[in-house]
């Protein structure tokens, strides 16, 4: 089935320090979506990816998909105490029943 | 417009009850997912129900948990009986059709003594 790794688990960084999350996966992905979650609440969707090496920004947060469409990573420039959050990816192995799965996450806490 | 409506919020009881959980999607989405959280196992899903059918429920434990969808604007998870295993953060999330993207509700918070 499909696997889906996601790294690091944890990430502590000081307010204005960078912060990166990648999420790997066993197989060949259709595409994957970003989500973030703040402590008592519900995942929030971020951003779809789709295409093969695609490149988003949203302000602060970049979104990468990889080339061979199996790994994705979420950059956050400059953290601010408003970034504290899981930040999940969910990965869609694609086929007419389509099966998502959501990563472990990464919590990311900011020291102001 | 309304997002995702979870009932109750919160919900304290005893092994061995039973537990109803109810979810409202959003107008017009076709897809239903019940999910859980829990710190040791993160998200995972449940059930998914596409047009009110149930397509994929093999993420459901075992036998005391069952999930309806009898109409577009309704759902329910049911567990029967309740063990303190099942304490966990429950959410429902719905997305329109050919779409991927899931809008949660806030979610349940259940705890079984």
């Amino acid at each position: 089935g499909q696997q889906v790794m996601q790294i690091p688990q944890y990430q502590h960084v000081q307010e204005g320090e960078d912060f990166t999350t990648y999420c790997n996966s066993s197989t060949t992905l259709s595409n994957i979506q970003w989500y973030k979650q703040r402590p008592g609440g519900h995942p929030v969707f971020l951003i779809q990816l789709v295409k093969s090496g695609e490149v988003k920004k949203q302000k602060r947060l970049t979104f990468q998909f990889g080339e061979a469409k199996k790994n994705s990573s979420l950059h956050i420039t400059a953290t601010q105490t408003t970034d504290v959050g899981t930040y999940f990816c969910q990965t869609d192995s694609g086929g007419s029943n389509y099966k998502l799965t959501f990563g472990k996450g990464t919590l990311l806490t900011v020291n102001p | 417009d309304a997002g995702v409506i979870q009932s109750p919020r919160h919900e304290v009881t005893e092994m061995g009850q039973e537990v109803t959980l109810r979810c409202k999607p959003i107008s017009g989405h076709n897809s239903l997912f019940w999910y859980r959280q829990t710190m040791m196992r993160g998200l995972e899903l449940l059930i998914y129900f596409n047009n009110n059918v149930p397509i994929d429920d093999s993420g459901m434990p075992e036998d005391r948990f069952s999930a309806k969808m009898p109409n577009a604007s309704f759902s329910t998870l049911k567990i029967q009986p309740s063990e303190p295993r099942d304490s966990a953060v429950y959410f429902c999330a719905s997305s329109s059709s050919g779409t991927t993207t899931q809008y949660f509700g806030p979610g349940t918070r259940l705890t079984v003594l």
